[in-house]
């Protein structure tokens, strides 16, 4: 199984200020991953697949990169509305993992 | 637009078998491009993949739940449904049906509500 470990468990950011999450593969999955906001109460939101890709409507402050076993997601300007936990997934040979996410928190 | 909602049970008892059902509404689940899948939440905690089918029954299980789980699919009916065997207290849980897309390198593009199962007597 491939296990993914996301870093800091959390980050805490002021409004208008750029955040770096890093998600981290324990072996390639080249770029088989995406990224994922939830708030409290509700079901993830893609937003970014294959690494780099912004899913449909997301705005262009989130920006993912990285491939084979190191990704980050940056968000270039926080919003009031992206305080949340993001999760990175990879997709290997049909097994799905998870990151353990990384809540971003309003400094 | 494209809605999945999860129903079924939910308080089931231990050892008993969980089961729920994802109705896919605003789209076909016949969809060439698209498997459908479950995936869990246990209270306050992360993500966790159960497994994933084809509208033709292919399916696709993790490894730590296989000898439990069964997905299967009613195309007619528009449904995908999940039975989890011989449940613990360590499968409570928010249960979320999902859309995963072969052109987005099998991401989840749409997921239903979830729905809280609870196992306890």
């Amino acid at each position: 199984e491939i296990v993914m470990t996301q870093s800091p468990a959390t980050l805490s950011v002021s409004p208008g200020e750029r955040a770096t999450l890093s998600c981290r593969a324990s072996q390639s999955v080249s770029s088989n991953l995406a990224w994922y906001q939830q708030k409290p109460g509700q079901a993830p939101r893609l937003l970014i697949y294959g690494a780099s890709t912004r899913a449909t409507g997301i705005p262009a402050r989130f920006s993912g990169s990285g491939s084979g076993t190191e990704f980050t997601l940056t968000i270039s300007s926080l919003q009031s509305e992206d305080f949340a936990v993001y999760y990175c997934q990879q997709y290997n040979n049909w097994l799905l993992t998870f990151g353990g996410g990384t809540k971003v928190e309003i400094k | 637009q494209l809605q999945l909602q999860e129903s079924g049970p939910g308080l089931v008892k231990p050892s008993e078998t969980l089961s729920l059902t994802c109705t896919v509404s605003g789209g076909s689940i016949s969809s060439s491009s698209y498997y459908w899948g479950w995936i869990r939440q246990p209270p306050g905690k992360g993500l966790e993949w159960i497994g994933s089918i084809y509208y033709s029954g292919s399916t696709y299980y993790n490894p730590s739940l296989k000898s439990r789980v069964t997905i299967s699919v009613d195309t007619s009916k528009n449904q995908f449904s999940l039975k989890l065997s011989s449940v613990t207290a360590a499968d409570t849980a928010v249960y979320y049906c999902a859309r995963l897309g072969s052109r987005l390198r099998i991401a989840v593009d749409y997921w239903g509500q979830g729905t809280l199962v609870t196992v306890s007597s």
